[in-house]
């Protein structure tokens, strides 16, 4: 079974540039998630999805940042316009059900803002 | 929000040594998981535990839903155990807590 596909994996770019990360998730799984981890703490969800609906954003920078995720399954995060504290490293997961059972993770993609 | 605590923050090992790490979480949940994070970033899922011991060749963990906290077990520690250890708790979505850094030495 193939995992969660990220890319890019790695993306420097200067502030107030724009980004954009993409995501495929497991087939099948209706929910995705995208985790921000910055150096040194826990990744923190930044929004969920269940199929192609919003279940949870309240985390989510939202003059600066935004997701979506049109045919409800691959998905796009996108920065703009990217500051300083915006370096860490963005993770998408995908789960079969929210509710129970194993969230699997990506790769993820390292963000380094100059 | 939950609460999540992992103790110790850093752990430093002899190859060959045992260690249990600790995740105390402040309210009930349907689902926990453990993850170590290799040196690339990734997170590996380890164990989904929401309650009970599960076993995976030197790792086990156990988790007591009741009294709020679950343990991971590494036996007999290798090099390449060494990295970060997540513990991430919640019903819809993972909360997670600040990881244990471990590092086994050769």
């Amino acid at each position: 079974e193939a995992g969660v596909a990220q890319s890019p994996r790695y993306k420097i770019i200067e502030k107030r540039q724009s980004v954009a990360f993409w995501c495929n998730p497991i087939s099948g799984h209706a929910t995705l998630y995208w985790y921000q981890q910055i150096l040194g703490q826990g990744p923190k969800l930044l929004i969920q999805f269940q199929n192609n609906g919003v279940v949870d954003d309240s985390q989510l920078p939202k003059d600066r940042f935004s997701a979506e995720r049109l045919k409800g399954v691959d998905s796009t995060l996108k920065i703009q316009p990217a500051k300083l504290e915006d370096s860490a490293v963005y993770l998408c997961a995908s789960s079969l059900d929210p509710s129970r059972g194993a969230k699997l993770f990506g790769p993820g993609t390292r963000l380094t803002v100059l | 929000g939950i609460q999540v605590e992992q103790s110790p923050p850093d752990l430093i090992l002899q190859e060959g040594a045992n260690s249990t790490l600790r995740c105390n979480f402040s309210d009930s949940v349907n689902n926990l998981q453990w993850f170590h994070q290799n040196p690339w970033g990734q997170l590996i899922n380890l164990f989904y535990i929401p309650s009970g011991t599960k076993q995976n060749g030197r790792l086990s963990a156990t988790t007591v839903a009741t009294e709020r906290y679950s343990l991971l077990y590494i036996s007999s520690s290798q090099t390449t155990d060494s990295g970060v250890y997540f513990c991430a708790v919640g019903d819809y979505k993972l909360s997670f807590g600040a990881g244990t850094t471990v590092t086994v030495r050769a």
